[in-house]
Parts: structure tokens; sequence; C-alpha cells
């Protein structure tokens, strides 16, 4: 079975653009949740969707934002990228709403930000 | 607001050691807490999940303990290998369905 695929595995922005990351959940998962990971803040909670539908939603501005499809695969968009935004970001995947089973994790899609 | 918090943040074992992770909450109001392993570079993998209602949960060489009570979780790791070193994070699923992480532990098993 496959597991959470992220695509792209690496891009390189400049500032003032944005990005477009895609994550596809393991086969009959519907929830899909998404990470930041920095070495100084570490791994931070962005947002969960399921069944289409944002359901939870971290401390992060309105400049990063989701979306999720009816085969629940999930987009993330950052818009006016800055220097901060430089990070891993992992997608993970879950059978359950909230995340209240075991989580899935991608390999993520590592972003730099010049 | 809950936190998570992981000691040490780095451990080095010759390999064969038994060792234990520790990782400790501030809300004992967790719906869950999960272990995962992340090598460099990589995602993250999913070790061991322990739900509220449970006080332990193993597999293989891996044993995790919960006791909401004093706010912590243990992660055993039998008969280290260097295979296992990795960097180690626990996560604990608060009150509103938000996993929260810890800053991890660099674990380094030598040859």
């Amino acid at each position: 079975k496959a597991g959470v695929t992220q695509t792209p595995r690496y891009l390189i922005k400049t500032r003032g653009q944005q990005v477009t990351l895609s994550c596809s959940p393991i086969s009959g998962h519907r929830s899909v949740s998404w990470y930041q990971q920095t070495p100084g803040q570490g791994l931070q909670f962005l947002f969960e969707y399921f069944s289409e539908t944002q359901r939870n939603k971290g401390n992060f501005p309105g400049r990063f934002s989701g979306r999720q499809f009816s085969n629940s695969r999930s987009e993330m968009n950052v818009s006016t990228l800055e220097l901060g935004d430089s990070a891993l970001y992992l997608c993970a995947s879950s059978l359950t709403v909230g995340g209240t089973g075991e989580l899935f994790f991608g390999e993520g899609s590592r972003l730099t930000v010049l | 607001k809950q936190e998570v918090t992981q000691i040490p943040a780095a451990l080095s074992v010759p390999e064969g050691e038994n060792l234990v992770l520790n990782c400790s909450f501030t809300d004992s109001a967790i719906y869950n807490l999960q272990w995962f392993r992340q090598d460099p570079g990589k995602g993250l993998t999913s070790l061991l999940l322990i739900q509220s209602s449970q006080r332990e949960q193993t597999s293989g060489r891996l044993n995790a303990s919960l006791d909401k009570s004093s706010g912590r979780s243990t992660l055993y790791i039998a008969a280290s290998q260097p295979g296992d070193s990795a960097t180690y994070l626990c996560a604990g699923m608060d009150s509103s369905y938000k996993l929260i992480f810890g800053s991890g532990t660099r674990l380094l098993v030598r040859p």
C-alpha cells in the first residue's frame, strides 16, 4: 500500500513569490494535516482537512492556506513568501478526523526562499 | 496550552545498550501520544501510538508508556543498534485535536 506522497520534494523560490505544495494521502485516509518544521521552531501544526473541510488551524498568518479535493488529495499554498518560510513542510494522513488515530507522514517538501 | 518537552536533546550510547527516552507534557488532557522517528532530511516514521486510555504499547524492541497523571511518556529501546540512530520525537494530541510536538532527542548508537 502506497504511503503519503508529497510533491515537489525540493523547491527554491524568491521573496514575494507564491508556492503550492501537494499531498496525496494513503488510500482510504480522509484526514490530511500539514506541519512546518524549522530548526528554530521545530514542528508546528498548520491545518487539518477532512472531507474537503478545514477542521482545524494553527497559529499561522493568512498567507498560509490549503484545500482538500474530493479524492482527499490536499494542497497548501503560501503567498508572498518571506525568508522565514524556508522550512520542511510535512503532510500527514489519518483514517480519522482530528487525527485521533495514528498519523502517517510523507517525506516532506523542502522549501528554500531566497 | 499544551507544551511537550523532551530530555535529553541528544544521547550517545554504545551498541547493545538498553535506553530510555523521556517526554513530558503540561496538560494531562491529551487524547493520545505518538512516538516518531525522523532520519536526516526525511519525513517522520510512526513508531507507537498510545491512546489516552492505554498505559503502554510495544512493537519489537520498542516499548512506550504513558502516565497521564504525571504528564510523562517514555520510549524504551532494547538492545540498541546503529540503525536506531535518528531523532526521536514525541507528540501529544491536545484537547483541540492539534498534535503538539516535542523538540526531539537525537540518538547516536555507536558500533
